[in-house]
């Protein structure tokens, strides 16, 4: 069983450019969820994604956007970067089916926005 | 929205000794999930535990088990015969029965001293 991937590990920008993280789902999982981990904080959800549609969102802008392919990757994508876009960001996958949903989370990517 | 709250910024225990991590949280719902997901350097999140809130019987796995209390919206962690390998980021977290998305607190790091 493959676990939740992402990629790439680290990433730099400059403020206004645009980004794109990708995420595989762990086999078998259907849907994807994507988070915003800044220094010293905890995880907040920017949406989840089953089969490529977007269910649900958090406090994030439009700028924010995500896709989810029929093998159930995922892409998050960024625009307009702004210097407090800089955080880790945390793909997790989960069935949508499952009992208690529980959510397999990959590494993560760290984005840095100069 | 929810909230989720951990009072405790860094914590440290002896190698073999109990150490009980704090989490609180705020909700209108009766029925939800409560997760403890551990942060070690790698980043990589891992579930520890998990609690459904209608279950009045306290989860465990191992050396680690909660302490939940519904009626004051209490979820603590208490680690047993300590060891170095759980020296990481605590993150308690939760999750609404029919929701999509998960709420963490803002973590506590522990610290395991030989």
């Amino acid at each position: 069983e493959t676990g939740v991937t992402q990629s790439p590990t680290h990433l730099i920008k400059t403020r206004g450019q645009q980004v794109t993280l990708r995420c595989s789902s762990q086999s078998g999982h259907n849907t994807v969820s994507w988070y915003q981990q800044a220094l010293g904080q905890g995880p907040q959800f920017i949406f989840q994604y089953y089969r490529e549609e977007e269910n649900g969102r958090g406090n994030f802008p439009p700028r924010f956007s995500g896709l989810q392919f029929p093998n159930y990757s995922s892409e998050l994508n960024v625009n307009a970067l702004e210097l407090d876009d800089s955080a880790l960001y945390l793909c997790a996958s989960s069935l949508r089916s499952g009992v208690n949903n529980e959510q397999f989370f990959g590494p993560g990517t760290r984005l840095t926005v100069l | 929205a929810q909230t989720v709250t951990q009072s405790q910024p860094e914590m440290s225990v002896q190698e073999a000794e109990t150490v009980t991590l704090s989490c609180t949280y705020d909700t209108s719902e009766s029925d939800y999930y409560l997760f403890w997901y551990k942060q070690p350097p790698s980043r990589q999140m891992i579930l520890v535990i998990r609690q459904e809130a209608y279950k009045q019987q306290n989860a465990t796995e191992n050396r680690f088990s909660v302490n939940f209390q519904k009626a004051a919206k209490s979820f603590s962690l208490k680690i047993s015969d300590s060891q170095l390998g759980d020296a990481a980021m605590y993150f308690c977290a939760y999750r609404s029965k029919d929701g999509n998305q998960f709420y963490f607190g803002t973590g506590t790091s522990l610290t395991v001293i030989p």
